[in-house]
């Protein structure tokens, strides 16, 4: 199993909801990451855990929170989010959080924030 | 900072053309150099990378060589198909920056039958 699955694939929600990402790697990676990506722009990361510790967040507002509950599994809470945070929202994983290291991504959570 | 620069898309190309996707870097010390695609509606997908100066990587008939005298890892392909049609970005990674992959700002590649 080489795959990073997301769920849902497309979520739309409204600026008072709450909701979750998704995101599962059976790879036995100790790295996972969350990317935001803008239409015909590069991702940008905002977390990464490394061995289940949040060791990078890149200034991300609060109303997004990140929760690794085990070695395979990655969510992303939003709450309160605004229109400009709609985005394709990315999971990667790595081997290990190391230079050389290739990501696997999936293949994404679109994201509507009405 | 650190930082990668591509050539401006979109590009597009008739099938079996010679494809170069130019890419220059920005950086101390020595990053590790990536071309990750992304496929219409899918997340990105390494397409090669080399970890030290002058290293080729290739993939899948796509190449691209680290020259570290010019700050370059352009790539190319010597024939490409319909099926290539994809956005390519550049990325660089280096160890002190942690788990950080610096992107480019991505080409779009179209290539017509």
């Amino acid at each position: 199993d080489t795959e990073v699955t997301q769920t849902p694939k497309h979520l739309v929600m409204g600026m008072t909801n709450k909701k979750s990402l998704k995101c599962e790697q059976h790879m036995g990676h100790r790295a996972m990451y969350w990317y935001k990506q803008k239409a015909k722009k590069p991702p940008e990361l905002m977390f990464v855990y490394s061995y289940e510790k949040l060791s990078i967040n890149e200034s991300v507002p609060s109303r997004f929170s990140p929760e690794c509950p085990n070695s395979s599994l990655l969510n992303l809470h939003l709450h309160a989010l605004q229109p400009e945070d709609s985005a394709l929202y990315l999971c990667a994983s790595s081997r290990m959080p190391l230079r050389d290291e290739k990501l696997f991504f999936g293949s994404g959570t679109q994201l509507s924030v009405l | 900072g650190d930082s990668v620069t591509q050539m401006e898309g979109p590009v597009t190309l008739s099938e079996e053309a010679f494809l170069t996707i130019n890419c220059t870097y920005t950086a101390t010390g020595y990053p590790s150099l990536f071309w990750y695609v992304q496929y219409p509606g899918e997340g990105l997908q390494l397409l090669l990378k080399a970890t030290k100066a002058d290293d080729k990587g290739s993939n899948k008939g796509f190449e691209a060589t680290y020259r570290k005298e010019t700050t370059s890892f352009h790539l190319e392909k010597g024939s490409v198909q319909v099926s290539d049609s994809a956005v390519y970005f550049c990325a660089l990674r280096k160890e002190t920056s942690g788990s950080r992959l610096t992107f480019g700002e991505g080409t779009q590649l179209t290539v017509n039958p």
